[in-house]
């Protein structure tokens, strides 16, 4: 069936850097784009950034745009959101989500699991 | 960006009636081009992932209770649950896909 599966859980702490990876399958992996949600605890879902799993164009979100790099792997259908220089405040439930093909081809059909992510000295 | 808003913030309903929950968004969502709202509703329960439960502002995803509708076009949208259900008891939000950032609304939490 069409999945995503995401890496497991972290604990980091502040100032180091963190890469959650999100496996595709049952699906074309090259078709489809992906996009990387948090969700903080309490909070609402924070879009973070989209990648073409074609050509990996990526667009970012503005707050994130030094922070953070997406790649994918088209040999293993995989995606991964490289986050650096975390504190605090990036403690949160991170998703990756099925997208289109463009950007705003699609809404978001298909999502991983959640990888949780912790921060603390 | 385009900022979505949604109203109430949170909302009580009786089993078997029906629950509306508001989505307006900074500007419009509607591509002229091929007349679609960029505009979905989720569903979250606790400890899971956002579920697709309706895109293009009302097109109900595959599997989806039929109970489940979208409307609204341009900058106001609406989510209806005709009859609530138990298991309907979650948060529900709206997001725009029509240009990043694609933006969600801040949630509704719907209650019995």
């Amino acid at each position: 069936q069409v999945q995503l599966v995401q890496s497991g859980a972290e604990v980091k702490k502040p100032g180091a850097s963190v890469k959650v990876s999100c496996k595709a399958s049952g699906y074309n992996f090259a078709t489809y784009g992906i996009n990387w949600v948090r969700q903080a605890p309490g909070q609402g879902p924070e879009w973070m950034g989209w990648i073409s799993a074609y050509n990996d164009n990526t667009f970012y979100a503005q707050s994130l745009r030094d922070r953070i790099t997406m790649t994918t792997d088209g040999s293993t259908s995989t995606a991964y959101m490289e986050l650096r220089s975390l504190t605090s405040d990036d403690t949160a439930v991170y998703y990756c989500a099925r997208g289109g093909y463009r950007p705003s081809d699609d809404a978001y059909d298909i999502w991983g699991q959640g990888t949780r992510v912790t921060v603390s000295s | 960006d385009i900022v979505v808003t949604q109203s109430p913030d949170s909302l009580a309903v009786s089993l078997g009636e029906r629950a509306t929950i508001n989505c307006k968004s900074s500007q419009s969502v509607l591509y002229r081009t091929n007349n679609k709202n960029y505009l979905a509703w989720y569903q979250q329960k606790p400890g899971q992932p956002p579920k697709l439960l309706i895109y293009w502002a009302s097109t109900r995803e595959s599997g989806v209770p039929d109970r489940f509708s979208g409307s609204g076009s341009g900058t106001d949208f609406s989510l209806t649950i005709s009859s609530l259900q138990a298991e309907d008891v979650a948060v529900y939000y709206c997001q725009q896909y029509y240009n990043t950032p694609h933006l969600f609304g801040q949630g509704t939490k719907l209650e019995i």
